[in-house]
């Protein structure tokens, strides 16, 4: 069975800094990984997700994240912040065999001040 | 727009009244899902469906039955209500390839007095 774990509970940036959130994940094999975000009162939203080819992916909103196999870790970053994307982000990690086999991380909240 | 509506954003129930949240997916997806949220833990799987009258335990059934007799529709059903099942309930779905995307209805908080 796969895990996955975000070690910060709440980070608070200053809007314009750059932000990095940290997903670790523990699998055998190759895991599909994905970043979702979660606004005040909404549903979750996919941010990226990876399955297989580069390691670095692109998402909706600027934010990217990277795949590093090594450090069994799929990190996401955004380069400068913006005062909306305070949220709480969710990492989680998946196999082949459908979604329902998703695992997802317990969430980093994200606070951005002026 | 794709979208994913849940019958009801807030609910007050009793301890020990029979519970139903509806989720409705307006994109023909196969998959449904219910999850439920709690602060520290995550999204745990509670059921899901891959086909109208399919369904298959999550990791956290106990407790809970659902009811897919409509492709669209996905219901998750309290049958007897406990305060401990207070919490962020979440319905997704999802086409039947791995490769695409899954989509989440707003959640329903329910509060079990």
């Amino acid at each position: 069975a796969q895990s996955v774990t975000q070690p910060d509970i709440h980070i608070t940036v200053s809007e314009g800094a750059s932000l990095e959130l940290r997903c670790n994940y523990s699998y055998g094999a190759t895991p599909y990984l994905f970043w979702y975000v979660q606004s005040p009162g909404q549903g979750l939203q996919l941010l990226l997700k990876y399955f297989s080819g580069d390691t670095l992916v692109q998402g909706i909103k600027g934010f990217e994240a990277e795949f590093k196999r090594s450090q069994s870790s799929f990190n996401l970053r955004k380069p400068s912040v913006h005062w909306s994307d305070a949220a709480e982000y969710f990492c989680a990690v998946g196999r082949s065999g459908g979604y329902q086999k998703v695992t997802f991380g317990t969430g980093t909240k994200l606070q951005v001040i002026p | 727009d794709v979208k994913v509506t849940q019958s009801s954003r807030y609910l007050v129930k009793r301890t020990g009244e029979k519970v139903f949240l509806e989720c409705v997916q307006d994109m023909d997806h196969e998959n449904m899902f219910w999850y439920r949220q709690d602060p520290g833990l995550g999204l745990r799987l509670i059921y899901f469906s891959y086909d109208v009258k399919m369904k298959e335990k999550g990791d956290i059934p106990e407790g809970y039955s659902v009811s897919r007799e409509k492709k669209e529709r996905f219901s998750l059903i309290l049958e007897s209500a406990s305060t401990n099942q207070t919490s962020m309930y979440l319905c997704a779905s999802i086409t039947s390839g791995n490769a695409d995307t899954q989509y989440f209805g707003p959640g329903t908080r329910l509060t079990v007095l």
